[in-house]
């Protein structure tokens, strides 16, 4: 059963640049499209960006001018950078899986990381 | 941005009884809607996908209904386990995925 863990950093300060990286087990990266998703009680669930083994990525548009995904298949794992911080980023950040075969993708999120928290705060 | 509003935000139902959420997109959405379940401290996990799928491993008293704009999940005998926080997502706007804001069902 295929496995996701984030890890990295529980405290940024404001300004500062936020780093995650999710390390997928017991699957093949190259068939599924990898998101990263955060969840605060003020905004709820909100999707931050999608990446394919390829490097192709989507982001929100709402973030999309702070946001970098990156992928390293060899390590089967994918990396969520978002610049220039503010306490409004504080949330707990999943990543998630969309499988995906030949012209077939899933949409939905399945699974899903056990997710962390990550504090803006100095 | 396709906007998910759901109702009610609290649904309180006894032991055995149906619970009904609902959900409604901004606009159409067709069938490309998803449900998630999410207990404390958990990630989210997905119950429903093409507006009326269940997931794998997914009892069958939990169902989805609708299509366009107005979506339904139903447990139809709320077990112990079913207490929790509901959240649709639609992905018909792909690749701008949006989430409802959650309806948390709860022991009356």
């Amino acid at each position: 059963q295929m496995q996701l863990q984030e890890s990295g950093p529980g405290l940024v300060k404001p300004s500062e640049t936020l780093s995650l990286t999710c390390t997928v087990s017991g699957g093949s990266i190259s068939i599924y499209y990898w998101s990263w998703i955060r969840q605060s009680p003020e905004k709820g669930l909100e999707w931050i960006g999608t990446i394919y083994y390829s490097g192709t990525t989507n982001y929100n548009p709402s973030l999309k001018s702070r946001v970098t995904i990156s992928i390293e298949p060899s390590e089967t794992r994918f990396s969520l950078r978002l610049s220039s911080v503010t306490a409004a980023d504080t949330a707990v950040y999943y990543c998630a899986a969309s499988y995906v075969s030949g012209s077939y993708r899933e949409h939905w999120f399945h699974p899903w990381s056990q997710g962390t928290l990550v504090t803006v705060s100095s | 941005e396709i906007v998910m509003t759901q109702s009610p935000a609290t649904l309180s139902v006894s032991p055995g009884e149906r619970a009904t959420v609902s959900c409604r997109a901004s606009q159409s959405v067709s069938t490309n809607l998803a449900w998630y379940q999410q207990k404390p401290g958990q990630p989210p996990r997905l119950l429903i996908y093409g507006a009326s799928t269940r997931a794998t491993r997914i009892p069958a008293r939990f169902s989805g209904s609708g299509s366009g704009t107005e979506f339904t999940l139903t447990i139809s005998s709320l077990q112990s386990e079913d207490f929790a926080v509901y959240y649709c997502q639609q992905y018909d706007d792909w690749p701008l995925y949006s989430f409802g804001q959650g309806t948390k069902v709860e022991i009356k």
